[in-house]
């Protein structure tokens, strides 16, 4: 039973334009949020989270909007740009700092920005 | 600032072959783990180590078995290698109360 998901294996934007990305999750106990970026050959890095007692967090071209009642979350780039093209994988925990927490992966959107 | 490091980058195994996979982290941070992602796939959790000499089963633990002497290390061993653990294998770290989660480079293993 997948707890998280990305329902959108891939997605093409134009340079400049907004990405969206979107991510569900059905765990109600998940309190933390985190967008990952893959490039090939490499190891996932942290772009950005969101607790759940937010519904926004920005950084940057980086926007995560949350919406708890829809169990549903989602990344906007604005612009997008070519270097931004690789895998985003949504990511939920539970026990936020704790001991026990461990993150929950959807299986990825891969992103391109065309030219 | 070197992270998490791990080692090797790239091995093929042959089926029945055993092995460790090395994570080093240089941090300081108390928590580290071991995913495995599949092609297509999201990353599952093999184990997870809260502290020295502490460890526990992630969601698909079996045919893993893993340490936890010091901070630093967390190695992965595979013992009787099958075809099923190809894949790529990150090993990641958490400092104690943060919630972000830093991953290696990978390594991807092949067993034939």
């Amino acid at each position: 039973d997948q707890q998280v998901k990305q329902n959108s294996p891939s997605l093409s934007v134009q340079e400049g334009r907004i990405s969206i990305l979107n991510c569900d999750y059905t765990n109600s106990m998940f309190d933390y949020f985190l967008w990952y970026k893959k490039y090939p050959a490499e190891g996932p890095t942290f772009l950005i989270s969101i607790s759940s007692i937010k519904d926004k967090n920005e950084d940057g071209r980086f926007t995560v909007f949350l919406n708890k009642s829809a169990k549903h979350l989602s990344l906007h780039i604005v612009p997008s740009q070519p270097g931004d093209s690789a895998v985003y994988f949504c990511a939920a925990s539970a026990n936020s700092g704790g001991s026990n927490y461990k993150l929950t992966f959807g299986k990825g959107t891969l992103l391109t920005v065309n030219p | 600032n070197a992270g998490v490091t791990q080692t090797p980058k790239f091995r093929i195994l042959k089926i029945g072959q055993s092995m460790t996979l090395q994570c080093t982290q240089d941090m300081n941070h108390n928590y580290m783990y071991w995913y495995r992602q599949d092609p297509g796939m999201g990353l599952k959790l093999i184990y997870y180590s809260v502290g020295a000499g502490i460890t526990d089963k992630g969601e698909v633990p079996n045919g893993y078995n893993v340490s936890r002497s010091t901070t630093e290390d967390f190695p992965l061993r595979l013992e009787l290698a099958a075809p099923s653990q190809t894949s790529v294998y990150f090993c990641a770290s958490r400092p104690g109360g943060g919630n972000t989660i830093y991953f290696g480079e990978g390594s991807w293993l092949t067993v034939v």
